[in-house]
């Protein structure tokens, strides 16, 4: 298995411009999660999907940030309109029946806003 | 709200030393503890997963402790490699999240 796949590895983007960053979970996993990862508030948990559908969402900061998980193997994060301070290293993980097992993380997407 | 903390928040030691890198949380009803290994600019890898009824785990040169009723967790790493040089951060789970420490940057001197 490949892992986890994400895209773009690298995204630099000016304010106010829509960025989305895509996720591929690994086969079989259920479960898909977002982070976010900045020097300033370390790794955080920003949303999380089981069998596709959005069970915890609190760590969204703002209603400028969506996600959705189409189908068991796609999952995208969306920031729109995009601003400077959203410029931090977005992982995705994914696990089998969620948090209760270990989670597997993509090499992740490093945003810059300028 | 669970809290997260890793001491030291850097670590260099020479080659060959034994290790103990330290997590400490506030929260005690957890369902388990992972300690991962951060490259630069490379994604997490799990290293060990601490289900709450356990008290250690170990996998190879690594072994994790985790003293509930104490809310810490240590992570022993036995004849340090420079290859083991990275930053390594634990997470607890509970109440459907995975808080995350801020990690420890290890530099293993060759």
């Amino acid at each position: 298995d490949a892992g986890v796949i994400q895209s773009p590895r690298h995204e630099v983007t000016e304010m106010g411009q829509e960025v989305t960053l895509r996720c591929k979970p690994i086969s079989g996993h259920n479960s898909l999660f977002w982070y976010r990862q900045t020097m300033m508030r370390g790794l955080e948990l920003l949303i999380y999907f089981n069998n596709n559908v959005p069970i915890d969402d609190s760590g969204m900061p703002e209603d400028r940030f969506s996600a959705k998980m189409p189908n068991a193997s796609f999952s995208t994060l969306k920031i729109q309109p995009s601003e400077p301070r959203d410029s931090a290293v977005y992982f995705c993980a994914s696990s089998f029946s969620g948090l209760l097992n270990e989670q597997f993380f993509g090499p992740g997407t490093r945003l810059t806003v300028l | 709200k669970q809290e997260v903390t890793q001491i030291p928040a850097a670590l260099s030691v020479p080659e060959g030393e034994n290790l103990v890198l330290n997590c400490s949380f506030t929260d005690s009803a957890i369902y388990n503890l992972q300690w991962f290994r951060q490259d630069p600019g490379k994604g997490l890898t799990s290293l060990l997963l601490i289900q709450s009824s356990q008290r250690e785990q170990t996998s190879g040169r690594l072994n994790a402790s985790l003293d509930k009723s104490s809310g810490r967790s240590t992570l022993y790493i036995a004849a340090s490699q420079p290859g083991d040089s990275a930053t390594y951060l634990c997470a607890v789970e509970g109440a459907q999240k995975l808080v995350f420490g801020q990690g420890t940057r290890l530099t293993i001197n060759p």
